[in-house]
């Protein structure tokens, strides 16, 4: 079985401040997804990484693939208190023949 | 509609009743997840429904729950003889095959 460790688990951290949340496994994946949750809401997907090595940044958030594709990193620059969510990475292990697999989350608290 | 509907959004029941909640998927998306989520808490993955294939049940925290996706889209999940530690919000996502998951807002259940 495939798993996702994220790590931190939690994170509170003051406005301006930068951060990086991990995604690991000793699995290989063929793509990773990067989600944010907010209070009452489903997730909500924030990007897509496919290619060993690639990096997308979305705003002040930058997404990394590891080169191996086994592993993820979030970092947030100039995090704002509406960075505030539980943040999910999620591998897709076969190219859409298996299901997602989900780590446990990074919560993530910016304070004024 | 264009996203993952859920319904009811909150559902308060008595200990010993049955739940039926109800996921609407995205139109055209082959797969479709359950999970539930405690307060604050990561995903608990219950259960995966991929086209026409036997679906993954592995998730399934005891013979209380049930899934079923008729016609390869809307599904059900059932919790018969509900408990306290039920309480949860439970949340429904589909994708097209592996790619990356949308969700729905969740279902709020109580049990008192």
């Amino acid at each position: 079985t495939q798993l996702l460790e994220q790590s931190p688990q939690f994170l509170s951290i003051q406005e301006g401040e930068n951060l990086t949340v991990y995604c690991n496994s000793s699995s290989v994946f063929s793509s990773l997804q990067w989600y944010r949750q907010e209070p009452g809401e489903g997730p909500v997907l924030l990007v897509t990484v496919v290619t060993g090595g690639e990096v997308k940044k979305l705003k002040r958030l930058t997404f990394q693939f590891g080169d191996a594709r086994k592993d993820s990193s979030l970092h947030i620059t100039a995090a704002q208190p509406g960075d505030t969510g539980l943040y999910l990475c999620a591998g897709d292990p076969r190219g859409g023949s298996e299901k997602l697999v989900f780590g446990k989350g990074t919560k993530l608290t910016v304070n004024p | 509609g264009a996203g993952v509907s859920q319904s009811p959004s909150n559902k308060v029941t008595e200990k010993g009743k049955d739940v039926e909640l109800r996921c609407d998927p995205i139109s055209g998306h082959t797969a479709l997840y359950w999970y539930r989520q405690s307060l604050g808490q990561g995903l608990e993955f219950l259960i995966y429904f991929q086209g026409n294939s036997a679906p993954d049940k592995s998730g399934l925290p005891s013979d209380r729950f049930s899934a079923e996706r008729t016609g390869g889209s809307v599904s059900t999940l059932t919790i018969q003889r509900t408990q306290q530690e039920d309480s949860a919000v439970y949340l429904c996502a589909s994708s097209f095959r592996g790619s990356s998951a949308f969700f729905g807002q969740g279902t709020r259940l109580t049990v008192v």
